[in-house]
């Protein structure tokens, strides 16, 4: 089956530093999901990204499905940004995703 | 939107007792929802997938009879942990499938529930 890898696994940062995620997968996929789950265990959805470019406040989300990468940027990161991130992906006609498994981003103030 | 609600959050049980968590989709509707479970400092692993009115597909290494799935309506899944042991104790999670219009479908999860089983 897919692969799903993502680096680095662990991130220590200081508050107000700016950080990037990276996902990369072994197959074409048709979808891809990135997530934070936060450290009483709720995944909260951050992008829904098969290609392209997406912003939401500080928290961006690039997909090049071609290379079959995708990169997660955080740009003046918080303390309640902490948690782990994850990148899932979505193959053929499936609805079933297959997660990486995750980058634990700690912050510290 | 999109809002998944799962019941109880924290369940502390005794070897040997059933227990069932409740997966709500609180404002969609959810054909396929899907059970995982996660272990400390893991990722997710996929249990099985649920489907509003037929038998769940369960994933290779996942005892059907252990964990009982049913999919009641289109808002409702129930996930039994039947005869719990102490191996069973982890971290269930659960998601909806919510289609998006021309794109696919996009799973939203719940809380989780934390099964501990003395």
């Amino acid at each position: 089956g897919i692969q799903v890898e993502q680096s680095p696994p662990d991130l220590i940062l200081q508050e107000g530093a700016n950080s990037t995620l990276r996902c990369n997968f072994s197959d074409s996929v048709n979808n891809l999901q990135w997530f934070h789950q936060n450290p009483w265990g709720q995944l909260i959805n951050l992008f829904y990204i098969p290609s392209g470019t997406k912003q939401n406040g500080r928290l961006s989300a690039t997909t090049v499905a071609t290379e079959r990468y995708s990169l997660l940027y955080i740009s003046s990161s918080q303390t309640t940004d902490s948690g782990v991130y994850f990148c899932a992906v979505y193959q053929g006609g499936s609805e079933k995703l297959v997660f990486g498994k995750g980058t634990k981003l700690t912050v510290n103030p | 939107g999109a809002v998944v609600s799962q019941h109880p959050s924290r369940v502390i049980c005794k070897s040997g007792t059933s227990v069932k968590i409740e997966c709500r989709s609180l404002d969609f509707q959810a054909t396929t929802m899907f059970w995982y479970r996660q272990f400390p400092k893991q990722s997710l692993m996929l249990m099985a997938t649920s489907n509003e009115g037929s038998k769940a597909t369960y994933e290779q290494g996942v005892e059907k009879d252990k964990f009982l799935i049913n999919h009641a309506s289109l808002t409702l899944s129930t996930l039994t942990v039947t005869s719990a042991h102490p191996e069973d104790s982890s971290f269930y999670i659960c998601s909806a499938s919510r289609p998006r219009l021309a794109i696919g479908n996009e799973q939203f999860f719940g809380p989780g529930t934390r099964l501990t089983v003395l």
